[in-house]
C-alpha cells in the first residue's frame, strides 16, 4: 500500500537552512511523482513543489524558486526538501506527499519552527 | 495559478445530518479535482479524486460531483468522525493549488 516517514522536528533560526528527508516504503520508489506541501499554524495547504524521482528533474512554486530545493537518493527511496534562508513565516508543518492520480499517500509532517 | 475558492469556510452540522462544500475553479480543470479531510495534528486524508471518484477505503457516505469550474463534496448521514476540516485541490497544473478549507464542526 505504502507508508511515508519523514524526519523529526527542527528549529531554526532566521537565515539558516533545514533539510527534511521523506522515506518511502512498500511501493516502487521511481514509479510516482513526490510533492511537498506546507501548513502554516492554523491555515491552509500551499504546495511548494514537485520531483519526477525517476529522473530528479524538479519544479518549484514561484515564491520559492531562489531557496528552495528537492532532491532524492534512489537507492535509499528517500526525497529530501531543503529549504534556505529561512523566515518567521516559514514556520509550518512540512508534508511529503505521493502523487497518484491525487495525494493518496503522505508523510506524518515535519514541525519546522523558525525563531530568534 | 489557478484560484480554488472553496465555501463556507465554516459550517456547523448534527450527527446524522448531510452537508454540502463548494469549490469553484477560477478557469477550467476538467476532472482534476481532489477532495481531503483532515483532523487535528494528522496529514490530510485523500477522500474523492477526479472529481467523483472514491478513495479505496472510504466510506460510501461521502461522494463528489462536478466538472469544469464547479465541485461538490458531499457529506451523508454525518459520523462523530467527520467533523474535520475539508480541502479542495485542482491537480490540472502546476502549482496545485487548494482551497481554503471548510471546518465542519458540530451543532
Amino acid at each position: 500500500q505504502g507508508r511515508l516517514v519523514q524526519s523529526g522536528a527542527e528549529v531554526k533560526k532566521p537565515g539558516a537552512s533545514v533539510k527534511v528527508s521523506c522515506k518511502a516504503s512498500g511501493y516502487t520508489f521511481t514509479r510516482h511523482y513526490m510533492h511537498w506541501i506546507r501548513q502554516a499554524p492554523g491555515q491552509g495547504l500551499e504546495w511548494m513543489g514537485i520531483i519526477n524521482l525517476s529522473g530528479g528533474a524538479t519544479s518549484y512554486a514561484q515564491k520559492f524558486q531562489d531557496r528552495l530545493s528537492m532532491t532524492r537518493d534512489t537507492s535509499a527511496s528517500t526525497v529530501y526538501m531543503e529549504l534556505s534562508s529561512l523566515k518567521s513565516e516559514d514556520t509550518a508543518v512540512y508534508y511529503c506527499a505521493r502523487k497518484n492520480n491525487a495525494f493518496d499517500i503522505w508523510g506524518q509532517g515535519t514541525k519546522v519552527t523558525v525563531s530568534s | 495559478d489557478i484560484q480554488m475558492t472553496q465555501s463556507p469556510s465554516s459550517l456547523s452540522a448534527s450527527v446524522g445530518g448531510r452537508v454540502s462544500v463548494t469549490c469553484r475553479a477560477s478557469q477550467d480543470i476538467s476532472n482534476s479535482l481532489a477532495w481531503y479531510q483532515q483532523t487535528p495534528g494528522k496529514a490530510p486524508k485523500l477522500l474523492v479524486y477526479a472529481a467523483s471518484r472514491l478513495e479505496s477505503g472510504v466510506p460510501s457516505r461521502f461522494s463528489g460531483s462536478g466538472s469544469g469550474t464547479d465541485f461538490t463534496l458531499t457529506i451523508n448521514s454525518l459520523q462523530p468522525e467527520d467533523f474535520a476540516s475539508y480541502y479542495c485541490q485542482q491537480y490540472y497544473s502546476t502549482p496545485e493549488t487548494f482551497g481554503q478549507g471548510t471546518k465542519l464542526e458540530i451543532k
